[in-house]
């Protein structure tokens, strides 16, 4: 079982629609990063947190800490918002605060 | 303020070879770390770098190799190419002490082991 867990793998919807995108993990962490990955690779660190809700824009991340959970929404979904979304845990095990461990990642594509 | 920047953006290469990928971080990071990402994956971490020493590995084997210079850039080398180095590599960078961990990535090398 991978430590951090995503889901759905994919997911379509069409423009205007609110998106949620779920990540569980199952181990201690100090922070959880939402990321955004668009075709060709490069990575866009969108939040991190380690408690309570963060807002930016139309994209909404929470975490409930007790059950090792986090959600990512989208709001008024838009068809430059697809792109992969990727959930990654750091610190708070096993010495390896300098490292993140992700999810595979949840492949958004957004019609107009 | 340039952010990560990662040199070259893509590469090809042939079993046996080596190679060596760079990557230079956001003004006033001192740390690098470097990811592997095989296709419809997520990052794996291979190690981390802080005052020009090896702070923290993953599970990659010994053909991994690394260095950072006093300038805070740092090179991934890979020794003995196989096919399944194939992979975007992603060079991230931070602040040491910096609470959670924040990492600022680059745009990454794909490299093609043919």
């Amino acid at each position: 079982k991978n430590e951090v867990e995503q889901s759905p793998q994919n997911l379509t919807a069409q423009e205007g629609e609110f998106i949620t995108i779920n990540c569980s993990y199952s181990v201690g962490i100090s922070a959880l990063h939402w990321l955004q990955q668009h075709p060709g690779g490069g990575i866009v660190s969108l939040f991190m947190l380690s408690s309570g809700k963060k807002k930016h824009g139309r994209l909404i991340a929470t975490i409930n800490i007790q059950e090792k959970h986090s959600s990512l929404h989208i709001t008024a979904s838009h068809p430059r918002d697809s792109a992969v979304y990727i959930c990654a845990v750091s610190g708070g095990y096993g010495g390896s605060q300098g490292n993140l461990i992700f999810g595979k990642g949840t492949k958004l594509s957004v019609k107009p | 303020d340039a952010g990560v920047t990662q040199s070259p953006t893509h590469l090809i290469k042939t079993r046996g070879q080596q190679v060596t990928l760079r990557c230079s971080p956001k003004s006033g990071h001192d740390t690098v770390s470097w990811y592997q990402q095989a296709l419809g994956q997520g990052p794996q971490f291979i190690f981390q770098y802080y005052e020009e020493e090896e702070r923290q590995r993953g599970n990659f084997p010994d053909r991994f190799s690394g260095h950072q210079f006093p300038n805070y850039s740092s090179e991934l080398n890979v020794n003995a190419l196989l096919l399944g180095d194939s992979a975007l590599y992603l060079c991230a960078s931070g602040i040491a002490g910096g609470g959670g961990n924040e990492q600022f990535f680059g745009p990454g090398t794909r490299l093609t082991v043919l």
